[in-house]
């Protein structure tokens, strides 16, 4: 069965610092690796889709990173502005070759709760 | 595109009641999913379906039913509620293999 650990649990940095927020699988038979942001109160935003064939995505100050065979995925955040503070959540995905337990279905982490202080 | 839209925002229900949670999307996907949240568990999958007329069981199906008759709408039902069916209920869908898309989700609360 496929587990997703998100480790820290929760983060705290000043403004303006780098950070990376890590991800990791049990199960390299991934399609594709997705991270999400999640606000107070609010549902999740799609951040990055990683394919298995691919190493990393960018966009804006976002970049992920997926190395499949050691079940492990970083999300970079440069220059932290307060208006980052949210919940980030990894999901892998492992489509429905074999039609087995959780087919077609994301396996998601607990999520990584980060403050950015101002 | 409006994307994946839930319907109602919020509701009030007393145990026993029974209520359909109303999920929508444009985007001509053929994976659906029903999640609940509850503070501190993470995202737990209730139902899914991979096209109209198919769906499945997830991990926590117990207490509720759906259908899909469309390609578009995909409802969740809460039969005879109860206490422990009090969460954030969020509706997803997705395309395949490609990106998947959640909804604003419904707080449900049981009394």
């Amino acid at each position: 069965k496929q587990e997703v650990t998100q480790i820290p649990a929760a983060l705290s940095v000043p403004e303006g610092e780098n950070l990376v927020l890590n991800c990791s699988f049990t199960d390299s038979a991934i399609y594709n690796l997705q991270w999400f942001r999640q606000d107070p109160g609010k549902g999740l935003t799609s951040l990055l889709l990683i394919q298995s064939s691919q190493r990393e995505q960018t966009s804006g100050r976002l970049n992920a990173s997926l190395d499949k065979s050691s079940g492990r995925s970083t999300l970079y955040i440069a220059a932290s502005q307060p208006g980052d503070s949210a919940t980030y959540l990894c999901a892998v995905y492992r489509g429905g070759v074999d039609s087995g337990a959780g087919s077609y279905q994301l396996t998601f982490g607990k999520g990584t709760k980060l403050s950015v202080i101002p | 595109n409006a994307g994946v839209t839930q319907t109602p925002k919020f509701r009030i229900l007393k145990i026993g009641q029974s209520m359909t949670l109303q999920c929508t999307q444009d985007m001509n996907h053929n994976y659906m999913y029903w999640y609940r949240q509850d503070p501190g568990m993470g995202l737990k999958l209730i139902y899914y379906s991979v096209g109209a007329g198919i769906t499945d069981k997830g991990e926590v199906p117990n207490g509720y039913n759906v259908s899909r008759s469309t390609t578009e709408d995909f409802p969740l039902r809460l039969e005879l509620a109860a206490p422990s069916q009090t969460s954030v209920y969020f509706c997803a869908s997705r395309y395949g293999v490609n990106e998947q898309f959640f909804g604003p989700g419904t707080r449900l609360t049981v009394l």
